[in-house]
């Protein structure tokens, strides 16, 4: 099975702009979680998706927001971009159960200028 | 909240040696999972092993063991017969049952492995 792909791999920005990055999560799962990677924060949750539908959410501004598809691909949107939103986004899928492991994507680092 | 501490932010061992990782967490709940995952210097996260709150029995995999200490809230991670290819940051993170794919990490071990 292909694991899960993330596009693009790299993105430069500049501040006020938009960005959309997407996560294909591997065949058959339903779940995709979405996380933010910077040196100073670490690891944070920004939502997860389960069935196109937001199931959970971390403490993010409305700025960051995500949908899933019927194919359970996920994109993650940041609107007004900051310098601060500069970071490695990571995506994971799984089948969506609580005993089920979540795979993680190579990630997309997002750089805004 | 709960909370995921990893208080070595860089550890380091020789080749075939073993070393321990530490992690403490904080909650309030019952029913959780704990993780290590590995983020080898190419940036995919992989699970090393994964532990479920209600099994006392320490989980095990290949060269990797865990210390699961419930009352204590701590969680580390043994590495037997280290390898080059054990270099990497090693996160451990909670999951609570009814939060289904919400990881909280902690702040990571970067692990050195010498020849």
């Amino acid at each position: 099975k292909a694991g899960v792909t993330q596009t693009p791999r790299y993105l430069i920005k500049t501040r006020g702009q938009q960005v959309t990055l997407s996560c294909s999560p591997i065949s058959g799962h339903r779940s995709v979680s979405w996380y933010q990677q910077t040196p100073g924060q670490g690891l944070q949750f920004l939502f997860e998706y389960f069935s196109e539908t937001q199931r959970n959410k971390g403490n993010f501004p409305g700025r960051f927001s995500g949908r899933q598809f019927s194919n359970s691909r996920s994109e993650m949107n940041v609107s007004t971009l900051e310098l601060g939103d500069s970071a490695l986004y990571l995506c994971a899928s799984s089948l969506g159960g609580p005993e089920d492991t979540q795979y993680f994507g190579p990630g997309t680092r997002l750089t805004v200028l | 909240a709960q909370t995921v501490t990893q208080s070595q932010p860089e550890m380091s061992v020789q080749e075939a040696e073993t070393v321990t990782l530490s992690c403490t967490y904080d909650t309030s709940e019952n029913n959780y999972y704990l993780f290590w995952y590995k983020q080898p210097p190419s940036r995919q996260m992989i699970l090393v092993i994964r532990q479920e709150a209600y099994k006392q029995q320490n989980a095990t995999e290949n060269r990797f063991s865990v210390n699961f200490q419930k009352a204590a809230k701590s969680f580390s991670l043994k590495i037997s017969d280290s390898q080059l290819g054990d270099t990497a940051m090693y996160f451990c993170a909670f999951m609570h049952v009814l939060n289904t794919d919400k990881l909280i990490f902690g702040t990571g071990t970067r692990l050195q492995v010498f020849p």
